[in-house]
C-alpha cells in the first residue's frame, strides 16, 4: 500500500511545454506539500495546503500553480517550462497525531527539461 | 527563518564502523525529523524527535532542545546505509532542511 504517491516518476520534456505532476495521500491527513530539490540536493518548501486551502507559497514563480480537487490529492501544473525547472519534485504529506507533527515523501518525480 | 546546520558534508567509512552525524539549528524547533535518502533517490523517516533519545535497530538519535542540536549515530554501518541523511526542523506544520551529510560505506 503506496502511502504518497507522484505521478509520473520521470518525465522528459522540452522548454515552453505545460506539465503537471500528480500527488495522492492515502494516509488520510490534512496538509501536504510540494518540494524541489535541486541537483546539490538541496530540498526547499515550494507549497503547501490544508484541507484544499494554500497556507505555504514561498517564492515561487507564479509559472507554478499547485491544485488541491480535495485533500488527499494535492498537483503541481508549471506552465512554460524553463532549463532552470530540472529537478526533482517531492510530494509530501503531514500526520498529525497529538503532539507530532510527522511529514511522509512521495517517491519524487524527476523533471528534465531540454 | 530558521537555519539548519549539518555536518560533516561528507563522510566516508569502512563497513563495520560507527559514526555520529549532527544537526544545528539557528532556533528552537518543535518538530524535527532524520531522513535518508537513498541511492534511488526515496527519502525515508527514520526518526521523528524534537527532544529525547530514540533507537531503531542500528540507528539512533539525541535531540537535545535546549541547545539546538541533534545527533544521528549509525553503528556497525554497512554498504546499504549509503546515501544522503537529512535533518529538517522547524515549527508548526513548516520543515526546513539541512543540505545533508553525504555517506558512503564501502565494503
Amino acid at each position: 500500500d503506496t502511502a504518497v504517491s507522484q505521478t509520473p516518476k520521470y518525465l522528459v520534456t522540452q522548454m515552453g511545454n505545460d506539465k503537471s505532476i500528480k500527488c495522492e495521500q492515502n494516509l488520510g491527513h490534512d496538509t501536504m506539500y510540494w518540494y524541489k530539490q535541486d541537483s546539490k540536493k538541496f530540498l526547499k518548501i515550494m507549497f503547501s495546503y490544508n484541507n484544499k486551502e494554500l497556507i505555504i507559497n514561498e517564492t515561487v514563480p507564479n509559472r507554478f500553480s499547485p491544485k488541491s480537487p480535495d485533500k488527499a490529492h494535492l498537483n503541481l501544473h508549471i506552465n512554460s517550462l524553463e532549463l532552470g525547472d530540472s529537478a526533482v519534485y517531492f510530494c509530501a504529506s503531514l500526520g498529525r497525531e497529538g503532539l507530532i507533527n510527522e511529514q511522509f515523501f512521495g517517491p519524487g518525480t524527476r523533471l528534465t527539461v531540454l | 527563518g530558521i537555519q539548519v546546520e549539518q555536518s560533516p558534508p561528507d563522510l566516508i567509512l569502512q563497513e563495520g564502523a560507527n559514526s555520529t552525524l549532527r544537526c544545528n539549528f539557528s532556533d528552537s524547533v518543535n518538530n524535527l525529523q532524520w531522513f535518508h535518502q537513498n541511492p534511488w533517490g526515496q527519502l525515508i523517516n527514520l526518526f521523528y524527535i524534537p527532544s529525547g533519545t530514540k533507537q531503531n535497530g542500528r540507528l539512533s538519535a539525541t535531540t537535545v532542545a535546549t541547545e539546538r542540536y541533534s545527533l544521528l549515530y549509525i553503528s556497525s554501518s554497512q554498504t546499504t546505509d549509503s546515501g544522503v541523511y537529512f535533518c529538517a526542523g522547524g515549527s508548526g506544520s513548516r520543515l526546513t532542511f539541512g543540505e545533508g551529510t553525504q555517506l558512503t560505506v564501502n565494503p
